[in-house]
């Protein structure tokens, strides 16, 4: 149980194209998903919360007009990199919460995306 | 001070080797303690959970968590080369965000 899926798993884009990344939660809902970014050898950093049927949360300095949150059902949330840049390369990776389970705070991740602008 | 200390190692240990990992943290607020496990270009993986100072087991690894000290531990028994990843610890306050602080990852390289 607690599958998280992403696709695609990889992707290679020209600079200034937009990328959308799906992330679903297969075997339980999830009203809260969290989209993360990591660097070669570097820790998951937070980009921004989603939840389900409302505004995605962003943290401190990430725009949110470049990387647009959808959350639109219980299992389906999604990332769009616009206009992507060179610099946006990174690991992307997905969490979701289990609403059903007690251990609320427990984030089950998906396997990531990995981004490469040319 | 960072919220989350963690060396990030590399750590290398002989096959059958017990491992220590460590994690410390400033907030006296954190709630929940976990350790995730993360192979190379895959997506963390959990580990261990828990929310209580004390020890908490499961198979071959336990789970030690220190509030007073605010220090905790992931101790790996007889080390497989399977068990090469790198070992995130994270900590949430709880709450309806559960956002959760990393740290940064020990890279744990198990040498058979």
């Amino acid at each position: 149980g607690a599958v998280v899926s992403q696709h695609p798993s990889w992707v290679i884009c020209k600079s200034g194209t937009s990328v959308k990344i799906e992330c679903r939660s297969l075997d339980f809902q999830a009203t809260t998903m969290f989209w993360y970014r990591q660097f070669p050898k570097q820790s998951l950093m937070l980009m921004a919360t989603s939840n389900e049927g409302s505004k995605a949360t962003y943290e401190q300095g990430v725009e949110k007009d470049k990387f647009l949150i959808n959350h639109a059902s219980l299992t389906l949330s999604t990332l769009t990199v616009t206009s992507a840049h060179p610099e946006d390369s990174s690991f992307y990776i997905c969490s979701a919460r289990d609403i059903g389970l007690s251990l609320r705070e427990t984030q089950y991740f998906g396997p990531g995306t990995r981004l490469l602008v040319l | 001070q960072k919220e989350v200390e963690q060396d990030p190692g590399p750590l290398s240990v002989p096959e059958g080797a017990i491992v220590s990992l460590n994690c410390t943290y400033s907030n006296s607020a954190f709630q929940y303690f976990m350790w995730y496990r993360q192979y190379s270009r895959k997506g963390p993986e959990l580990l261990m959970y828990t929310y209580s100072s004390g020890n908490k087991e499961d198979g071959r690894f336990t789970a030690q968590v220190d509030k007073s000290s605010k220090y905790i531990s992931l101790f790996i028994r007889d080390s497989q080369p399977s068990d090469s990843a790198t070992y995130l610890c994270a900590m949430g306050y709880g709450g309806s965000q559960g956002n959760l602080i990393f740290g940064k990852g020990t890279k744990l390289s198990v040498k058979p």
